[in-house]
């Protein structure tokens, strides 16, 4: 079975522009979340998304949007894009998203905004 | 709010030898699940061990062993016999009933030949 895929892994952008991150779960996994990953900080959770629908949302600012899309597969915008936020975006699956579930991470997006 | 505090940035072991990761996690609710999750260099993050809060008994996978402390809202990690492939960044995560996951800021294990 293939694993979570994330594209693109790499982007360089300047301050101000948008980006779009996309993510594909694992087949059959509904649930996908996005998590903010940098140095001293861990992970930093950003939303999850069900069914199409966002059911969870970490303290991000609206600058951060997400969708997902019938295939469960997801994308990530980040608009008016900030230097704060260079980082490692992970998105990760699991099968309902239920607390006990365990989720399985892509490699990433490294995204630097200079 | 739910945290989890990770306070070893970086530990180091001998290969072989035995290891213990803290964890510690702030919370007022008392169905929860707690994690360890492993992420190599440049590779993808891995789930290594889960454990149920309604559960006494300590999870265990192979060389891999945790001690939950629910009173003291500790979630240590043991690896024993460590070997050069347990080199990696370890997060211990928090989830609960709200399915939403709080992650520590990590532990940088290195494993010495």
């Amino acid at each position: 079975k293939a694993g979570v895929t994330q594209t693109p892994r790499y982007l360089i952008k300047t301050r101000g522009q948008q980006v779009t991150l996309s993510c594909s779960p694992i087949s059959g996994h509904r649930s996908v979340s996005w998590y903010q990953q940098t140095p001293g900080q861990g992970l930093q959770f950003l939303f999850e998304y069900f069914s199409e629908t966002q059911r969870n949302k970490g303290n991000f600012p609206g600058r951060f949007s997400g969708r997902q899309f019938s295939n469960s597969r997801s994308e990530m915008n980040v608009s008016t894009l900030e230097l704060g936020d260079s980082a490692l975006y992970l998105c990760a699956s699991s099968r309902q998203g239920l607390e006990f579930d365990e989720q399985y991470f892509g490699p990433g997006t490294r995204l630097t905004v200079t | 709010a739910q945290t989890v505090t990770q306070s070893q940035p970086e530990m180091s072991v001998q290969e072989a030898e035995t290891v213990t990761l803290s964890c510690t996690y702030d919370t007022s609710e008392s169905d929860y699940y707690l994690f360890w999750y492993k992420q190599p260099p440049s590779r993808q993050m891995i789930l290594v061990i889960r454990q149920e809060a309604y559960k006494q008994q300590n999870a265990t996978e192979n060389r891999f062993s945790v001690n939950f402390q629910k009173a003291a809202k500790s979630f240590s990690l043991k690896i024993s016999d460590s070997q050069l492939g347990d080199a990696a960044m370890y997060f211990c995560a928090y989830s609960n009933t709200g399915n939403q996951f709080y992650f520590g800021t990590g532990t940088s294990l290195t494993v010495i030949p």
